[in-house]
């Protein structure tokens, strides 16, 4: 099985600064999917960003960009130009990529609570 | 819009009564989950579907119904057995393979049982 380890329960930063968000995961298989969703206080789950494992360039989308080390296991997410609409939860997120077996499910790390200080 | 909705975001209920919430897309999804977030934890997979009139166990699926009537809809019933119900519950979809291949999330129900 699957696991997905957040290691920084809690991370703040200044607005306008840049942060990084860990994320490792342990797994057997070569083709997966990665993820990083955001859970402002809302509670709604959002997409920030993905990553497919055979790909090796990182994926960027906007201000957020992830540093995806396949051989470490090692799946991390940084925040550029933090703004205060970035506070949030952060979870990272594993779904394998043989649909047919798993069904699609994902694996969720714990979360990492996001501060952005004014 | 395409989407999942989850209703009733809010939810109280007596000790050793079954609850049943609901959760509804529109986005032609062929899986649905269900998921249990409690306070500073992660997701926990409860049961999930990949087609109609099919649902297979999760990870903490004790205590816990589903049933999969119609590719829409994917109702969670919480019963009696299940000993700490009080929890945020999140349904989910996905396409049955391919891109996206993110899953999509519904608003969530606050079950709190007394």
């Amino acid at each position: 099985a699957q696991t997905v380890t957040q290691s920084q329960p809690e991370m703040s930063v200044q607005e306008a600064e840049t942060v990084t968000l860990s994320c490792t995961y342990d797994t057997s298989e070569s083709d997966y999917y990665l993820f990083w969703y955001k859970q402002p206080p809302s509670r709604q789950m959002i997409l920030v960003i993905r990553q497919e494992a055979y790909k090796q360039q990182n994926a960027t989308e906007n201000r957020f960009s992830v540093n995806f080390q396949k051989a470490a296991k090692s799946f991390s997410l940084k925040i550029s130009d933090s703004q205060l609409g970035d506070a949030a939860m952060y979870f990272c997120a594993y779904r394998s990529y043989l649909y047919n077996t798993n069904a699609g499910k994902s694996t969720f790390g714990d979360g990492t609570t996001l501060t952005v200080k004014p | 819009d395409g989407g999942i909705t989850q209703s009733p975001k809010y939810l109280f209920r007596k000790e050793g009564q079954n609850v049943t919430l609901s959760c509804e897309q529109n986005l032609n999804h062929d899986a649905m989950y269900w998921y249990r977030q409690d306070p500073g934890q992660g997701l926990r997979l409860i049961y999930y579907s990949q087609i109609v009139n099919d649902f297979q166990k999760g990870d903490i699926a004790e205590g816990y119904s589903v049933s999969r009537e119609k590719k829409e809809s994917f109702p969670l019933t919480v019963t009696s057995a299940q000993k700490n119900p009080t929890a945020f519950y999140l349904c989910a979809s996905s396409v049955q393979g391919g891109s996206p291949y993110e899953q999509y999330f519904g608003p969530g129900t606050r079950l709190t049982v007394t």
